[in-house]
Parts: structure tokens; sequence; C-alpha cells
């Protein structure tokens, strides 16, 4: 079974800063996507980033931009310039694809974000 | 406009009781997802439905049901066997395919009183 790894509960920058979320997941899958979710106060989760293992490239969204090495099976986050409204708990998460079974997300236990002014 | 709507937000219900919350999307999605959330903790898959009156168990099913009679409605039913049920859930709708992303509904708040 998958397993998706966050081991950092907590974390605090300052405005403006950049911060990396880091991520670790288990799997003998050679093709699979992750994902970072955001979570905000509001608690819906809003989708970030996404990346598909067959690709090379690392995704980026605007500010958002991911490290994906595959074969230490790492999936780190970075926010550059951080905002106030970036403050929200942040999970990594992971789908193996559809033709070995059911489109599911398994998901770790979370980064807590907070953005100070 | 498109999404996922769930009701109710907030709901609260006597130990012994059953309690039905609500999914529907106007995404045209096939597939329907709901999980369950724990206070500090990531989400836990609870059903899947892949299409219309077909759905699979998740991880953790036991003491839910669910029925998928439409394309876009997914209702899970909380049942008394469910020995903790309080929690935050929520729902959630892709295409079906390969990698599709999953988005995810408002979510609703179960209290058991």
């Amino acid at each position: 079974a998958q397993t998706v790894t966050q081991s950092q509960p907590e974390m605090s920058v300052q405005e403006a800063e950049t911060v990396t979320l880091s991520c670790t997941y288990d799997t003998s899958e050679n093709n699979y996507y992750l994902f970072w979710y955001k979570q905000p106060p509001s608690r819906q989760m809003i989708l970030v980033i996404r990346q598909e293992a067959y690709k090379q490239q690392n995704a980026t969204e605007n500010r958002f931009s991911v490290n994906f090495q595959k074969a230490a099976k790492s999936f780190s986050l970075k926010i550059s310039d951080s905002q106030l409204g970036d403050t929200a708990m942040y999970f990594c998460a992971f789908m193996k694809p559809y033709f070995q079974g059911a489109q599911k997300l398994v998901f770790g236990q979370g980064t807590r974000l907070t953005i100070n002014p | 406009d498109g999404g996922i709507t769930q009701s109710p937000k907030y709901l609260f219900r006597k130990e012994g009781q059953n309690v039905t919350l609500s999914c529907e999307q106007n995404l045209n999605h096939d597939a329907m997802y709901w999980y369950r959330q724990d206070p500090g903790q990531g989400l836990r898959l609870i059903y899947y439905s892949q299409i219309v009156n077909d759905f699979q168990k998740g991880d953790i099913a036991e003491g839910y049901s669910v029925s998928r009679e439409k394309k876009e409605s997914f209702p899970l039913t909380v049942t008394s066997a469910q020995k903790n049920p309080t929690a935050f859930y929520l729902c959630a709708s892709s295409v079906q395919g390969t990698g599709n992303t999953i988005y995810f509904g408002e979510g609703s708040w179960l209290t058991v009183v």
C-alpha cells in the first residue's frame, strides 16, 4: 500500500519569504500522480499543483513550484513571495493510475503553514 | 456556477441515529468520493463511485453506506454502527480516467451529541 509522509507538522515564515514544505512517499508503482492541496480555515480542499511521475520537468503554478525527485520518492512544495492568504494546512497526496485500480488519493498528515505579517 | 454542493454544513446527531449527508455536483463528473477528516489529520477514503448504480468501499467504510442513483448525486449515510462519527466529511468528484484531478466540496461537520 502507498504511504505519504509529511515530516513538518507546523511551519511559520514572514510575509514575502520563501518556504519549502517536504513530502515523501512510498510506492512500487512506476507511473503515478502527485498533488499538493491547500486547506484554508474555511476547510475546503483546494488544488495547488499536480505532477505526473513520467514527466521529468517540475510543475510550476505562479508562485508555487515543486521539486520532484522520483528516485528519492520526494515531492516538496516551494512557495515564493509568500502572502498572508497562503496561511493554511497543506496536504501532499499520491494517486496511482486508474488502470491499475480505482482513482484514489492517499493523503499525508498535513503541514500547518502560517504566514506572519 | 459549476461545483460540488454539500449539505448541511453543520449537523448534530444523537447517538443511535442515522444521518444522511448530501452531495450534489453539476460538473458532469463520472466519479464521486467521500472522505473523512479528523482533527489534525489527513483525509481517509470512505466510499467511491465510478459510475451510476455502482460503488466500492474505501479504507474506512464500516458504519457508512452510500447510493448512486443519479450521476449528480452521491449521498452518504452515517449509521448508528459507526462508533466514532464526529468528524468533517468531504465529498469530491472527478472526470473518469487516469490521473484526473479530484475536486472537493466545502465539507460537512457532523457532531454526535
